[in-house]
């Protein structure tokens, strides 16, 4: 099975700029959730979608946007860009369902490499 | 809110040494708890998981056990190896999807 990808790997863009990045996820998968990694933060969510629509929404302002395709692929779009937007974004796909009987949500996640965004 | 709270890094051993990286979380509800472990320039990888208390998640030697009543998930290992240096996460879900994550471990095992 093909694991999630990410694309592209590598981004230099300058302020004010906007951009966009790609997921693909794992075949059969219908959960895509983005985050932001930092040295400073850490790892942040961004959002999360489920079949088309955004699930679940972390703290970022309303230049961080997200959309999914009919076939789980999702984008991320990042508009006027700031110096603190560089970053490494992660992708995850996961089932994104919950287990009938225990109630539990399927919620192991799968991460792509990751798309290193340096904004100048 | 959630939140998880790692033991602070770096952690450096010598090899064959017993590692251990505490973890404690806040939920509400019944989060599941991972570990994942990230390689340089690469993303995160599950190394190990639990969804219900007293489950002990285990791979490659790791082990952790989900405690409710401490509400920690400790990340074990009784011999490592250089190739185990990496930074480690921990991370509980109580939504499908979304995943709250510790600060992360950096460990270095030196040969």
């Amino acid at each position: 099975k093909a694991g999630v990808t990410q694309t592209p790997r590598y981004l230099i863009k300058t302020r004010g700029q906007q951009v966009t990045l790609s997921c693909s996820p794992i075949s059969g998968h219908r959960s895509v959730s983005w985050y932001q990694q930092t040295p400073g933060q850490g790892l942040q969510f961004l959002f999360e979608y489920f079949s088309e629509t955004q699930r679940n929404k972390g703290n970022f302002p309303g230049r961080f946007s997200g959309r999914q395709f009919s076939n789980s692929r999702s984008e991320m779009n990042v508009s006027t860009l700031e110096l603190g937007d560089s970053a490494l974004y992660l992708c995850a796909s996961s089932a994104g369902l919950r287990d009938l009987e225990t109630r539990v949500a399927n919620n192991e996640q799968f991460f792509g490499p990751g798309t290193r965004l340096t904004v100048l | 809110g959630n939140s998880v709270t790692q033991m602070e890094g770096p952690v450096t051993l010598s090899e064959e040494a017993f590692l251990t990286i505490n973890c404690t979380y806040t939920a509400t509800g019944y989060p599941s708890l991972f570990w994942y472990v990230q390689y340089p320039g690469e993303g995160l990888q599950l190394l190990l998981k639990a969804t219900k208390a007293d489950d002990k998640g285990s791979n490659k030697g790791f082990e952790a056990t989900y405690r409710k009543e401490t509400t920690s998930f400790h990340l074990e290992k009784g011999s490592v190896q250089v190739s185990d240096s990496a930074v480690y996460f921990c991370a509980l879900s109580t939504n499908a999807g979304k995943s709250t994550f510790g600060d992360g471990t950096t460990l270095t095992v030196k040969p």
